[in-house]
C-alpha cells in the first residue's frame, strides 16, 4: 500500500532564504508526482507535475526533483518570499490509478 | 475559462440532516473526483465519476454517502444523516482525461456538523 510522507510537518524560514521540502513514498512504481500549494481555507493549486520518466520540473523559483528508485521528491524554493507561506502537498499518482496525498508541510516565511 | 466551482463554500448541518455538496468541473472536463480532508490529515480520495457513471468509489464510506454526475448539471456529493465525524473540507477536482492526468481543484466546501 502506497504511503506518502512529508517532512517536516512545519517549517519557518526567514525571507530570502532558499529552502527544500521533502516527500517520500513507499512504492516506487508510480505514474507521476505532483506538488500542490494550499492556502488556509482555500483549495489546491497545482505547482509542478513530474512524470515518472522525468527527473525534475522547474517553474520560476520552484524546482521539483524526482528520484523514483529511492522513493523521494524534493521541492526547492529559491529566494523565499512572505507570499510563499502556505501548506505544500505532495501527491503521488499510483499505478492503481489512485492519487495518494501526503499530509503536507506548513511553510511560514518570516518577513 | 472558469475553474472548478464548488458550492456552498461553507455548510452547517445538525446531526441527522442531509448535506448536498455541488461541483461544476472546468469547461470541457468530464472527469470529476471528490476528496475529503479531515483536520490535520491529508486529502483522501473518495470517488471518481464520469458523466452518468461512477468509475471508482473505493474511497467512499459504505453507508450514508453517495455521489452522482448527471448528464446535465453539476456533480453532487450527498451525505445522509450527517454525524460530527463528517465535519471536514470536501474538495472536488476535474481533469480532461483520467485520474493520472493533471487535476484541477475547486475551493472546497467546509462542512460543519453541530
Amino acid at each position: 500500500k502506497q504511503e506518502v510522507t512529508q517532512i517536516p510537518a512545519a517549517l519557518s524560514v526567514p525571507e530570502g532564504e532558499n529552502l527544500v521540502l521533502n516527500c517520500s513514498f513507499t512504492d516506487s512504481a508510480i505514474y507521476n508526482l505532483q506538488w500542490f500549494r494550499q492556502d488556509p481555507g482555500k483549495g489546491l493549486t497545482s505547482l509542478l507535475l513530474i512524470q515518472s520518466s522525468q527527473r525534475e520540473q522547474t517553474s520560476g523559483r520552484l524546482n521539483a526533483s524526482l528520484d523514483k528508485s529511492s522513493g523521494r521528491s524534493t521541492l526547492y524554493i529559491a529566494a523565499s518570499q512572505p507570499g510563499d507561506s502556505a501548506t505544500y502537498l505532495c501527491a503521488v499518482g499510483n499505478r492503481d490509478d489512485k492519487i495518494i496525498f501526503g499530509k503536507g508541510t506548513r511553510l511560514h516565511i518570516l518577513p | 475559462n472558469a475553474g472548478v466551482m464548488q458550492n456552498p463554500r461553507h455548510l452547517v448541518r445538525r446531526r441527522g440532516q442531509e448535506a448536498r455538496l455541488r461541483c461544476s468541473p472546468m469547461k470541457g472536463h468530464s472527469h470529476v473526483y471528490w476528496y475529503r480532508q479531515l483536520p490535520e490529515e491529508g486529502l483522501k480520495f473518495m470517488v471518481y465519476l464520469q458523466k452518468e457513471n461512477i468509475i471508482d468509489e473505493s474511497g467512499m464510506p459504505k453507508e450514508r454517502f453517495s455521489a452522482e454526475f448527471p448528464k446535465e448539471g453539476p456533480s453532487i456529493l450527498r451525505i445522509q444523516q450527517v454525524v460530527r465525524g463528517d465535519s471536514a473540507a470536501y474538495f472536488c477536482a476535474s481533469s480532461l482525461q483520467g485520474q493520472l492526468y493533471e487535476q484541477y481543484f475547486g475551493p472546497g466546501t467546509r462542512l460543519t456538523v453541530t
